[in-house]
């Protein structure tokens, strides 16, 4: 299984409301990160957990608040967003060899958007 | 801020051509890797060369790397429509846990 799968698909939310992008590897990754991407851009990173442990937070909003439950879940938390938050959320995973650049899977992403 | 920056932006073929686009970086790299991105959907990995590699062949992609200019070429030959995606370079940063940051990527248009 060489799948990273997320749900949901499209998301639509107001700007008081809670909600949660989910992510699932079932390919022994031990790394998982969340991306942002805008439309006609290049990915941005936001989080990276390396052995369910948060590695990186690329100076993201706390109003995005990522969970690492176990190894194959990731989730990201959604409270307060504002519309320019609406993007594409893209989930990938990675094997985490120390000491070598791994390839990253990609799940097929949310479409986030923010009334 | 971005690691690599790609050209052209976009690129519009005839199918059956050959497309050709090229990614610039700054900072020492172990390797680049190319990825495809069908529009709206996640990345998939195309290739990776690393730093001692000057060319790598898998099917109808061809990626070259020129180290001492800090620039890679992703090369699609026989193009078809369904090669009709944006293609991005990335670069992994190793000061900062071997995260890749991503080109700006070229979108391709292969017509039928």
């Amino acid at each position: 299984d060489t799948e990273v799968t997320q749900t949901p698909k499209h998301l639509v939310m107001g700007m008081t409301n809670k909600k949660s992008l989910k992510c699932e590897q079932h390919m022994g990754h031990r790394a998982m990160y969340w991306y942002k991407q805008k439309a006609k851009k290049p990915p941005e990173l936001m989080f990276v957990y390396s052995y369910e442990k948060l590695s990186i937070n690329e100076s993201v909003p706390s109003r995005f608040s990522p969970e690492c439950p176990n190894s194959s879940l990731l989730n990201l938390h959604l409270h307060a967003l504002q519309p320019e938050d609406s993007a594409l959320y893209l989930c990938a995973s990675s094997q985490d060899v120390p000491g070598r650049t791994d390839t990253q899977y990609f799940g097929p992403g949310t479409r986030l958007t923010v009334l | 801020s971005q690691q690599g920056e790609e050209d052209p932006q976009a690129l519009s073929i005839q199918e059956g051509e050959n497309a050709t686009m090229n990614c610039s970086y700054k900072t020492s790299i172990n390797n680049l890797q190319w990825y495809r991105q069908n529009s709206g959907r996640g990345l998939v990995h195309l290739i990776l060369i690393r730093s001692n590699e000057r060319e790598k062949h898998s099917g109808r992609l061809r990626v070259t790397l020129d180290t001492s200019k800090k620039s890679s070429s992703l090369l699609i030959t026989a193009s078809r429509a369904a090669d009709t995606a944006s293609y991005f370079c990335a670069t992994p940063i190793k000061a900062a846990g071997n995260k890749l940051t991503f080109g700006g990527g070229t979108r391709v248009l292969v017509k039928p």
